[in-house]
């Protein structure tokens, strides 16, 4: 069974930083790319970034780009997300999702979320 | 970016109708369309790919259409746990991108 358990969320104050982690279970994680989505309360999805089997393609959605690290850490089954300079617009709910093998891909996995805050 | 345009945006409706759902792209995907169901408190869900593909345990009610910019959701016999928030996705190229989503409620 696929398992995607995201972990490092919480309140923080604007410009400081955090990082999530994502661990995974169930299938061969050096298979896929993998991708952060988050969720602000009550509006809609917003893809963040995406990191391909071996780390050698790695995107990033503008509005995080140049403040939002992406990673991986095949043997620990790990996904990570440096995310720096916290703004009032990353507070949000931070999905891990697995790609189905192409990149860009559907998203056929999901974890339950961590939630960030960002306040002061 | 391509940019998405799903509509409605809300849609009531009653156990047993039949309801579509829009996803219009800015420029042509192709077959490059995902479908998630979300129900509140949850991960999306993913419920069709390629357009038109379903995804392994999602029921045969539901079903998808299109191809380059025009793309629809249709869940025929709607049953009370089809009542969600439903988003079209692309991923034929960077960044991927979602639809602004459309709630499904009870009529």
């Amino acid at each position: 069974e696929v398992q995607l358990v995201e972990s490092g969320g919480g309140l923080v104050q604007p410009g400081r930083s955090l990082r999530l982690s994502c661990a995974a279970s169930g299938f061969t994680f050096d298979d896929y790319a993998m991708h952060w989505v988050r969720q602000a309360p009550g509006k809609g999805l917003e893809w963040v970034s995406g990191i391909s089997w071996n780390s050698g393609s790695i995107g990033y959605a503008d509005s995080v780009k140049g403040r939002f690290t992406i990673s991986r850490d095949n043997a620990k089954n790990s996904l990570y997300l440096q995310m720096n300079s916290l703004r009032a617009e990353d507070t949000a709910l931070y999905y891990c999702a697995k790609g189905d093998g192409s990149y860009p891909s559907p998203f056929d996995y999901w974890g339950q979320g961590t939630l960030v805050t960002v306040s002061s | 970016v391509i940019w998405m345009t799903q509509s409605p945006s809300l849609l009531s409706a009653s156990t047993g109708d039949r309801v579509i759902i829009s996803c219009r792209m800015s420029q042509g995907i192709s077959s490059y369309l995902a479908w998630y169901q979300q129900k509140p408190g949850k991960a999306p869900e993913l419920l069709i790919y390629a357009a038109s593909t379903l995804q392994s345990g999602v029921p045969s009610r539901f079903s998808g259409s299109g191809s380059g910019t025009d793309f629809t959701l249709t869940i025929s016999c709607l049953q009370s746990e089809d009542f969600a928030t439903y988003y079209c996705q692309q991923y034929y190229s960077f960044p991927p991108t979602f639809g602004q989503g459309t709630k499904l409620e009870i009529k």
